[in-house]
């Protein structure tokens, strides 16, 4: 079956960088790209970027370019989340999540268990 | 940037049909897809491509998309339904969006 293991909670003070990582299995993983979603304390959901597992293109939301590298490793069939600068309000629960079309309409079926990054001095 | 508009809370009494809107520009024109978020758990997604059920997913939730609205209706509404319901689309200049969410609450 389809599984999304995400690396566990860390805890980085502001200006700080921290890397998730998210290991698929269960499915060919070029087959599928990989997104990545954050939610922070008692709010909403809120779309990151994606990565395709195939060719390493990547796209994200305007407000985490320059800040937000995604990467692929094949060998491993695992994806890297790197955030650089953080701020307190970049705490949040980091879910990945795999890339599904239907008939050209994407959504997110299989989730990871999801990542608490903590920031604070 | 592209926006989509829930609801903040919805209540229906157990049995009853609970409907769940999210609102877009000319939303009709994509595919919406609804995800069931319980406490301190990942989302599941109920309904995709607009009225789609994945497996596994009970027949009483059901969906529509025409407009610029987007409805998530769950039919026989029973307590395990309440829960945060979030919408979401794609839209070309931004990818996925996710609407702000929807708390569910049976009573």
């Amino acid at each position: 079956q389809v599984q999304l293991v995400q690396s566990g909670g860390e805890v980085k003070e502001p200006g700080a960088s921290v890397t998730v990582s998210c290991k698929a299995s269960g499915y060919m993983f070029i087959t599928h790209g990989i997104t990545w979603v954050r939610q922070a304390p008692g709010q909403g959901l809120e779309w990151m970027g994606w990565i395709s597992s195939y060719n390493g293109n990547t796209d994200s939301e305007k407000k985490f370019q320059g800040r937000v590298t995604m990467t692929t490793d094949t060998s491993t069939n695992t994806v890297y989340m790197e955030m650089r600068s953080l701020r307190s309000d970049d705490t949040a629960v980091y879910y990945c999540a795999r890339v599904d079309y239907y008939e050209s309409s994407g959504y997110f079926q299989h989730w990871g268990q999801g990542t608490l990054v903590t920031v604070s001095s | 940037s592209y926006e989509l508009t829930q609801p903040p809370s919805v209540s229906v009494s157990p049995g009853q049909t609970a409907s769940i809107t999210c609102s877009g520009d000319k939303l009709g024109d994509k595919y919406a897809c609804w995800y069931q978020q319980k406490p301190g758990q990942s989302p599941v997604l109920v309904m995709y491509h607009d009225s789609k059920r994945p497996s596994g997913i009970p027949e009483r939730f059901s969906g529509s998309n025409s407009g610029n609205t987007a409805t998530l209706t769950i039919s026989g509404t029973q307590p395990m339904d309440e829960a945060d319901y979030y919408c979401q689309a794609w839209e070309s200049s931004t990818a996925w969006v996710f609407g702000g969410g929807t708390k569910l609450t049976v009573l």
